[in-house]
């Protein structure tokens, strides 16, 4: 079974407006971390934002929001206010505790573009 | 957040060569650093991990004999693809933690083009 599932492999969104990119995880281990990386068209793997499994709240950093469904086993990533610079590959990632080796697991990554 | 290097950015060589990428952590000792492959318009797939001072683990799948990482640094570590082939054309990206358990911060990838 797939660790990272992320079901969009494109999304569009209009300038200003807020969208959620899906992902939905499997594990076993109590012990996980989630991670977004965004990667523009340059390559760059840039981190934007981290939620572990023992974490009460949501993660958020500035127009970036986790929303952390345990039970459901989804972390998917909102992006409030677009801008056209938002434009690029998002990635779902976990890692796992002792038993996964603390290795980062990539989802197939969300093309995300950003229109006027 | 944490900065990582790679050298070079892009690389083009004839089949049969051997090519070595760095990768550096400008601003942490990154006890841990990882090497990704990733396809066009696909997914980062982890090749290897390697630990200072002591040798890589690689993935299932990846010859160790073929992709020779060293890490002789905390903050840096090496990876020579030997006798490339075109098959070997990827975009190669690393990436170091400082400890276990803290966040992997990539480097900006280096494109190989095997000719």
């Amino acid at each position: 079974a797939q660790k990272i599932t992320q079901t969009q492999p494109g999304m569009f969104v209009q300038e200003k407006e807020a969208v959620t990119l899906d992902c939905t995880y499997d594990t076993s281990d109590p012990s996980y971390g989630l991670f977004w990386y965004k990667q523009p068209s340059s390559g760059e793997m840039i981190f934007l934002i981290y939620q572990g499994s023992y974490d009460q709240q949501n993660a958020t950093e500035g127009r970036y929001s986790l929303n952390f469904q345990k039970a459901r086993k989804s972390a998917n990533l909102v992006i409030s206010a677009s801008q056209l610079g938002d434009s690029a590959m998002y990635f779902c990632a976990m890692r796992e505790g002792a038993g996964g080796g603390n290795k980062l697991t990539f989802g197939t990554g969300t093309q995300l573009k950003v229109e006027l | 957040g944490a900065v990582v290097s790679q050298h070079p950015s892009w690389v083009i060589c004839k089949s049969g060569t051997s090519v070595k990428i760095e990768c550096r952590s400008l601003d942490f000792q990154a006890t841990t650093m990882f090497w990704y492959r990733q396809f066009p318009k696909q997914s980062l797939m982890l090749m290897a991990t390697s630990n200072e001072g002591s040798k890589a683990t690689y993935e299932q799948g990846v010859e160790k004999d073929k992709f020779l990482i060293n890490h002789a640094s905390l903050t840096l570590s090496t990876l020579t693809v030997t006798s490339a082939h075109p098959e070997d054309s990827s975009f190669y990206i690393c990436s170091g933690r400082l400890r276990w358990g803290s966040t992997q911060y990539f480097g900006p990838g280096t494109r190989l083009t095997v000719l």
